[in-house]
């Protein structure tokens, strides 16, 4: 089946880092996304993986292991605007391509 | 450059009526993705049109149909409305429909069914 895991909150305070883990089930894989959406607005684009490593992306980065299922998106410098939902969707190679998403991890960022 | 657009912003329906969601893709995109998204969880994908043409399909019953026209702009249809269906409903385009496609959502309608 198809299954893809985040936790579901997550607090941190002002300045620190925050790592935001995913793990994912899939009968294929074609790539792994992150987006961020703040309450009440639409999903945008973060990162993209679909090979094993670490993407750098000014304050936040993004790690795959396909071999593990596991991905982490990694957010430093945390600002109080970093507040909000992140979510992981994996393309399924196996199944048309579809993305299937996470159901998200909330973000609230302490002063 | 306006972005991914949607129409209306909220609407309110009774059970058992049809509505009728509208998208117009960011300039340059020619796929358009319906997602549903209901409160606390993450999109769940409806369908994508290509070329004027239903891609793929996510399970959602035959309710949930689309259409996409020749300026790409695309619509999404739900007959026989159910309490259930209330969520906010988001499109979202790309270019091409070959991964891997960077997805630029609009602002969502929110739909109550009550």
């Amino acid at each position: 089946g198809q299954n893809i895991d985040q936790p579901t909150e997550m607090t941190a305070t002002e300045g620190a880092i925050v790592q935001i883990n995913c793990t994912y089930q899939t009968s294929g894989f074609n790539g792994l996304f992150w987006y961020q959406q703040h309450a009440g607005e639409a999903p945008t684009f973060l990162s993209y993986n679909v090979l094993d490593g670490l993407e750098e992306k000014g304050r936040f980065s993004s790690f795959l292991s396909r071999s593990k299922g596991y991905s982490y998106l990694l957010l430093k410098e945390l600002q109080m605007k970093d507040s909000a939902s992140y979510l992981c969707a994996v393309r399924d190679a196996g199944n048309n391509r579809k993305l299937i998403w996470g159901l998200g991890t909330s973000l609230a960022v302490n002063p | 450059d306006a972005g991914v657009t949607q129409s209306p912003t909220h609407l309110i329906k009774t059970r058992g009526q049809q509505v009728t969601l509208r998208c117009s893709p960011k300039s340059g995109h020619d796929t358009v993705s319906w997602y549903q998204q209901a409160l606390g969880q993450g999109p769940q994908f409806i369908f994508q049109y290509y070329e004027e043409e239903e891609r793929q399909r996510g399970n959602f019953p035959d309710r949930f149909s689309g259409h996409q026209f020749p300026n790409y702009s695309s619509e999404l249809n739900v007959n026989a409305l159910l309490l259930g269906d209330s969520a906010l409903y988001l499109c979202a385009s790309s270019r091409g429909a070959e991964p891997p496609e960077k997805l630029f959502f609009g602002s969502g309608t929110q739909l109550s069914v009550l």
